[in-house]
């Protein structure tokens, strides 16, 4: 059964630090890309980055370049979201997604964990 | 561009066909996927790419698209089917997925 389990959200003070982690289980793990993806309180799905199947390149959206850092471990078949430096805006559920390749080279998240939450605020 | 837009809020009556879209100029060249999301729960993809259904997913969800607009189509909605729906698509140099904005589908 294909399996993403995330883990390690909680309510943190404005400008420090937390780690998140998502277990995949049921898949070659190490084949595929994997995401982050948030939803802030009554607000719509947001794009977070990614990272490569074999951890070599790594992308985000801007509102977290420089404050977020992405990573994976292939032996463990983890990822993990290290973000520094929070704010306010960061609070959000956090799902960890299996990227999907399809037509002309077109790409989406075809499975999802259930999404560990964040909150941040003093 | 690399937004895609969504209508906020569409309704349809019980046991009736029902299309909700997704714009943007990515779209003319890339296909799009489709999640269901209920409140509480994660994100579940039920459309991707040209047409095409993940198993599990009932086969009145099916999908299109033409020019810069894709369109997720409900044929025979049923009162499990009230839900959020999100598009979402890459963007033009392939590091980024975009979502769109949601639609909230309410089942009369």
């Amino acid at each position: 059964q294909v399996q993403l389990v995330e883990s390690g959200g909680g309510v943190v003070q404005p400008g420090r630090s937390l780690r998140l982690s998502c277990a995949a289980s049921g898949f070659t793990f190490s084949t595929y890309g994997m995401h982050w993806v948030r939803q802030a309180p009554g607000k719509g799905l947001e794009w977070v980055t990614l990272i490569w199947n074999d951890g070599s390149k790594d992308h985000y959206t801007d509102s977290v370049k420089g404050r977020f850092t992405i990573s994976r471990d292939n032996s463990k078949n983890m990822v993990y979201l290290q973000m520094n430096n929070l704010r306010a805006d960061d609070t959000a559920v956090y799902y960890c997604a299996r990227e999907v390749w399809f037509e002309y080279l077109s790409r989406g998240v075809d499975v999802w964990g259930q999404g560990t939450t964040v909150t941040v605020s003093s | 561009s690399s937004e895609v837009t969504q209508d906020p809020a569409v309704s349809v009556a019980l046991g009736q066909t029902v299309t909700i879209t997704c714009q943007g100029d990515t779209l003319r060249n890339f296909y799009v996927s489709w999640y269901q999301q209920k409140p509480g729960q994660a994100p579940v993809f039920v459309i991707y790419g040209k047409n095409n259904r993940p198993s599990g997913i009932p086969d009145r969800f099916s999908g299109s698209s033409s020019g810069n607009t894709a369109s997720l189509t409900i044929t025979g909605a049923q009162a499990e089917d009230e839900a959020d729906y999100y598009c979402n698509s890459r963007d033009s140099t392939g590091t980024h997925l975009i979502f769109g904005g949601g639609t909230r589908l309410t089942v009369l």
